[in-house]
């Protein structure tokens, strides 16, 4: 356990539902990121929140995604008009600002989307 | 940002030592070598970071030759548990950047 939680683990949807997903980072860490992840690849970045402040989007998330993070604390994912193609895991990962050269991020154990 | 270039997979047995080697000709003076684990239906964990020579943690050890162009991840007599995906990641350090996964391998730690 990394101290980040996600929920659900698991959402089976139909195609053109609306879903969301939380998660929590580890509390004293500012900086989450949202990544997904399909079969047999590696994750891929989403957005970036430095507290509440969005400060960067990947050309991946359509107009159809929309992500938060109202106060700095927790955030939420959510996918609008859901395709088969959004059907992959959704991870989430918690970094804390520090001057120490690591990069560790500390990951949830992600969200496993199925749209039917 | 660097390219790597990993094997799909590895096999290994237990008790064995496992070495992945992972390319990276194009790396930047600025750049850091970080290994992450992904276990099935789990988020990558770190597993080590370096920039040159070699780095020792509980976990692994990581190889960097002077040219910096390779890096080799070793695992000392892996078990069953270690069977999971490795992903070599290579960028600047320190900042706020998103990280950026290649496709990783696959090590199928076998009894």
């Amino acid at each position: 356990d990394t101290g980040v939680s996600q929920d659900p683990r698991h959402k089976i949807t139909k195609r053109g539902q609306n879903v969301t997903f939380r998660c929590d980072p580890i509390s004293e860490h500012n900086r989450l990121y949202w990544y997904r992840q399909t079969l047999g690849q590696g994750p891929e970045f989403l957005t970036y929140f430095q507290n509440e402040a969005q400060l960067e989007k990947s050309r991946l998330l359509s107009d159809r995604f929309s992500a938060e993070r109202p106060k700095g604390s927790f955030s939420t994912l959510e996918i609008q008009r859901t395709e088969q193609g959004d059907s992959a895991m959704y991870l989430c990962a918690s970094r804390a600002t520090s001057a120490a050269s690591t990069d560790t991020q500390y990951f949830g154990p992600g969200t496993r989307l199925t749209v039917l | 940002l660097a390219k790597t270039t990993q094997p799909i997979s590895m096999d290994s047995y237990e008790g064995q030592e496992v070495n992945i080697t992972c390319s990276h000709n194009n790396i930047a003076t600025n750049d850091y070598i970080t290994w992450y684990q992904q276990f099935p239906s789990q988020g990558p964990r770190f597993i080590i970071q370096g920039y040159k020579t070699k780095v020792t943690n509980e976990v692994a050890s990581l190889f960097i030759p002077a040219d910096r162009k390779s890096s080799t991840l070793s695992l000392p007599r892996v078990s069953l548990s270690d069977t999971a995906v490795y992903y070599c990641l290579v960028g600047p350090s320190g900042s706020a950047r998103q990280l950026t996964f290649g496709s990783g391998t696959q090590l199928t730690v076998l009894p």
